[in-house]
């Protein structure tokens, strides 16, 4: 199936800075989303994006399929991102959705 | 708007009982997904089902097994538990249309298993 890679891992950012994360996968997908999954373990829809660029608040993200990546911008970060960021992507014939390994953000005062 | 459903929210077990985890897709949703995540793990697909049939299966233990119901509701049947099936179960639904459409998930099922 599609292999799906995150980075960084871990991520410390300072109260207002900006972030870029990344997930590459391998294989051409016909569905690629983000999630962010708070402390409570719940995982909340951020982008479907399979392609293109969406913007939501501070929020944005880029998927170029061709290159097979996507990009996650979050911009004057808040505490209350922090969490752990997941990409996760379909394709490859399979109807599975498959999980990046995940970049844990900690947001600081 | 409708959520996916899942229940319980929690559930304690002891070593080789069996659990059973119920899924409520989103109305008008056809497909049904169950994952698995275990502490400080990426979510693992387990399971799916398409219009009732099964459609693709991970990395699924022989011990669980799943089905798919007329009214779209799911269900995980898991036997002779485990420690090391501690862990949030997800239920995700996709809706008709297609490829191109965007998997939401519920809010879990964390399963202790004592």
């Amino acid at each position: 199936g599609i292999q799906v890679e995150q980075s960084p891992p871990d991520l410390i950012l300072q109260e207002g800075a900006n972030s870029t994360l990344r997930c590459n996968f391998s294989d051409s997908v016909n569905n690629l989303q983000w999630f962010h999954q708070n402390p409570w373990g719940q995982l909340i829809n951020l982008f479907y994006i399979p392609s293109g660029t969406k913007q939501n608040g501070r929020l944005s993200a880029t998927t170029v399929a061709t290159e097979r990546y996507s990009l996650l911008y979050i911009s004057s970060s808040q505490t209350t991102d922090s969490g752990v960021y997941f990409c996760a992507a379909r394709g490859g014939g399979y109807q599975k959705v498959t999980f990046g390994t995940g970049t844990k953000l900690q947001v600081i005062p | 708007a409708a959520g996916v459903i899942q229940s319980p929210r929690h559930l304690i077990k002891e070593k080789r009982e069996t659990a059973t985890l119920k899924c409520y897709p989103i109305p008008r949703h056809d497909t049904v997904y169950w994952y698995q995540q275990g502490p400080g793990q990426d979510p693992q697909f387990l399971i799916s089902f398409y219009e009732k049939m099964q459609s693709d299966k991970g990395s699924i233990p022989d011990r669980f097994s799943a089905q798919q119901f007329s009214d779209y509701h799911s269900e995980l049947n898991m036997s002779s538990l485990e420690l090391g099936d501690s862990a949030l179960y997800f239920c995700a639904s996709r809706p008709r249309g297609g490829t191109h459409t965007e998997a939401f998930f519920g809010q879990g099922t964390r399963l202790t298993v004592v």
